[in-house]
């Protein structure tokens, strides 16, 4: 399976960061699919799943300001963080996630979101 | 959450030898659930290792995990010149789960 991130690289503070991602060669609708993220110089972060029936959990820290959504028929989820500041800039990750907030064992090669105005 | 501290932060080896890199955690990691990655600049990260001791699919037999508890580690029995990368281990036994700050394996 192979997952590529897509979406603006630049966001203004305040406003909302939306990424997709796109997967080939298997199904969305089994599994678990996650998006990751690292700010520079920071360590990786979880920022939630969406299971294959719909379901959604959410890193508490990123919880209120994240939806995360999925289109089976284009073999999609996206990502959507609102109010963003600097400190959501960070290279994006999508993962496959085997159970939910586990391990994942397929990622996208990441997409750099920058916040500035 | 559980917050895991790697060590060290580099180290410099030639091809062919031995690497070890330690992960410790803030607290016991439960039922051993700790995943290690591999990560190149500009790629995707890859899963070498889950489960503490499990190997993914398709990672060569000179990589290898142990631990158990609150202490992990990593070791390349003979390293590779595609083994120089970064390396990251990974909790998933409590929610949420979460990753280490990151070891560079860099050439000597």
């Amino acid at each position: 399976v192979r997952l590529q991130e897509s979406g603006p690289g630049l966001v203004k503070p305040s406003e909302t960061l939306s990424l997709t991602c796109t997967v080939s060669g298997g199904s969305i609708d089994s599994y678990y699919w996650s998006w990751v993220r690292q700010p520079p110089g920071k360590r990786l972060e979880w920022i939630g799943f969406l299971s294959y029936n719909g379901n959604t959990r959410y890193n508490p820290s990123l919880k209120s300001r994240v939806t995360i959504s999925g289109d089976t028929s284009k073999k999609q989820f996206s990502l959507k963080l609102r109010s963003v500041s600097g400190a959501d800039t960070a290279v994006y990750y999508c993962a496959r996630d085997l159970l939910g907030d586990y391990y994942f064992d397929s990622w996208g090669q990441g997409t750099l979101v920058t916040v500035s105005s | 959450e559980i917050v895991l501290t790697q060590s060290p932060g580099t180290l410099s080896l030639s091809p062919g030898e031995r690497a070890t890199l330690s992960c410790r955690a803030s607290q016991s990691v439960s039922t051993n659930y700790l995943a290690w990655y591999q990560h190149k600049r500009g790629q995707a990260p890859r899963l070498l290792i889950y489960g503490a001791s499990t190997r993914a699919t398709g990672i060569p037999d000179r990589f290898s995990g142990s631990g158990t508890g609150t202490d992990f580690t990593l070791t390349i029995s003979r390293v590779e010149p595609e083994d120089f990368a970064v390396y990251y281990c990974q909790q998933y036994g409590n929610s949420p789960n979460t990753f280490g700050q990151g070891t560079k394996l860099d050439i000597k």
